[in-house]
């Protein structure tokens, strides 16, 4: 099994809403990322947490906050988007080693309005 | 993160035909995966070369790496109609395993 599930797969959502976007994985990885998409650009790294613990966060707006409760879960809480932070949001999910292969859910389809 | 560069950024073949795509980076790095994208969906992994390797096979996929060039090519043999899609390098650069990406080429390939 190398499936990464994220729900939803489409929110949208208003700026001063909050919402979270969910990821799981089983395949016993303990290393889980965000990215983030625009349309017709390479995914962005978002956040890295490695042992359940945040070991990158690449300078993202504090209205992104992640989650991680447990080895098998990564949550991205969002509160007071922005339009301009409509976009496709990835979770991967890998060993931490140097040499492991990294597991993209579907994604989430944000449109902030 | 130095981004990766590829090219052509769009490829369009006739079923049957092979595919080419490259890569550039600008770092060392421990290992460079190729990834398929539907229609702004999900990556799907296709195949991980480590930087020790010269060139991997995985059924119709060819991936070759050149680190005195910084470089690697992904074929496609005997394209597809659904091998239609965006295609991603990603690279963990020396002692870290987060994944950078290249630009993507997209990829149709006409029944």
């Amino acid at each position: 099994d190398t499936e990464v599930t994220q729900t939803p797969k489409h929110l949208v959502m208003g700026m001063t809403n909050k919402k979270s976007l969910k990821c799981e994985q089983h395949m016993g990885h303990r290393a889980m990322y965000w990215y983030k998409q625009k349309a017709k650009k390479p995914p962005e790294l978002m956040f890295v947490y490695s042992y359940e613990k945040l070991s990158i966060n690449e300078s993202v707006p504090s209205r992104f906050s992640p989650e991680c409760p447990n080895s098998s879960l990564l949550n991205l809480h969002l509160h007071a988007l922005q339009p301009e932070d409509s976009a496709l949001y990835l979770c991967a999910s890998s060993q931490p080693g140097i040499r492991a292969e990294a597991f993209f859910g579907q994604g989430t389809r944000l449109t902030v309005v | 993160s130095q981004q990766g560069e590829e090219d052509p950024q769009a490829l369009s073949i006739q079923e049957g035909e092979n595919a080419t795509m490259n890569c550039s980076y600008k770092t060392s790095i421990n290992n460079l995966q190729w990834y398929r994208q539907n229609s702004g969906r999900g990556l799907v992994h296709l195949i991980l070369i480590r930087s020790n390797e010269r060139e991997k096979h995985s059924g119709r996929l060819r991936v070759t790496l050149d680190t005195s060039k910084k470089s690697s090519s992904l074929l496609i043999t005997a394209s597809r109609a659904a091998d239609t899609a965006s295609y991603f390098c990603a690279y963990s650069g020396a002692g870290s395993y987060q994944l950078t990406f290249g630009k993507g080429t997209k990829l149709s390939v006409i029944p």
